[in-house]
């Protein structure tokens, strides 16, 4: 069993399209990251989350904690956003994180 | 924002043979170094944790005499892989923690790098 679930697999989307990626967890967590891996493998820290909505020009993350789920928006998407994006929950007691398998998404022109 | 500077990007070598990867934190202090391996559509798997000036955590099942990890000082962390074999080819990422956790997200990412081993 995944202490971290992220669902789809994987997506492709027209550009332009609103998308969604959700992730839920089952253990408790200090703070949720999103991350997102580019085709040469080189990952960049999105967001990190430990309660409420963040938004980054056309990226937008939830979480709720009573529910142990977060959900990553891509607004207007772009081709340039086609990535793996994966979440990752960091233990309370800090230093450990759970990540997800990662969600592929093609955005195709 | 923080930067990790990881290097080789891609590195081949021979079976048997070691291989030195290198994380810098360019312009913070990574009080705590993460260093993790990532199979072809598999997730991050962390290898072990190392804080500056102490031994490594290695997680269950990762040879510590084979991944020697070194976090000499607060700017630098590195992982040789030592022996390498066609197994251990691989994608290999480190991840350091910032001493002022409220400065940027927490943790940063090096760019990851790509081990083939034949």
């Amino acid at each position: 069993k995944n202490e971290v679930e992220q669902s789809p697999q994987n997506l492709t989307a027209q550009e332009g399209e609103f998308i969604t990626i959700n992730c839920s967890y089952s253990v408790g967590i200090s703070a949720l990251h999103w991350l997102q891996q580019h085709p040469g493998g080189g990952i960049v820290s999105l967001f990190m989350l430990s309660s409420g909505k963040k938004k980054h020009g056309r990226l937008i993350a939830t979480i709720n904690i009573q529910e142990k789920h977060s959900s990553l928006h891509i607004t207007a998407s772009h081709p340039r956003d086609s990535a793996v994006y994966i979440c990752a929950v960091e233990l309370p007691l800090g230093n450990q994180f759970y990540f997800g398998t990662g969600t592929s998404l093609t955005v195709i022109p | 924002g923080a930067v990790v500077s990881q290097h080789p990007s891609r590195v081949i070598c021979k079976s048997g043979t070691s291989v030195k990867i290198e994380c810098r934190s360019l312009d913070f202090q990574a009080t705590t170094m993460f260093w993790y391996r990532q199979f072809p559509k598999q997730s991050l798997m962390l290898m072990a944790t190392s804080n500056e000036g102490s031994k490594a955590t290695y997680e269950q099942g990762v040879e510590k005499d084979k991944f020697l990890i070194n976090h000499a000082s607060l700017t630098l962390s590195t992982l040789t892989v030592t022996s390498a074999h066609p197994e251990d080819s691989s994608f290999y990422i480190c991840s350091a923690r910032a001493r002022d956790r409220e400065k940027n997200y927490g943790y940063t990412f090096g760019s990851g790098t790509r081990l083939t081993v034949v």
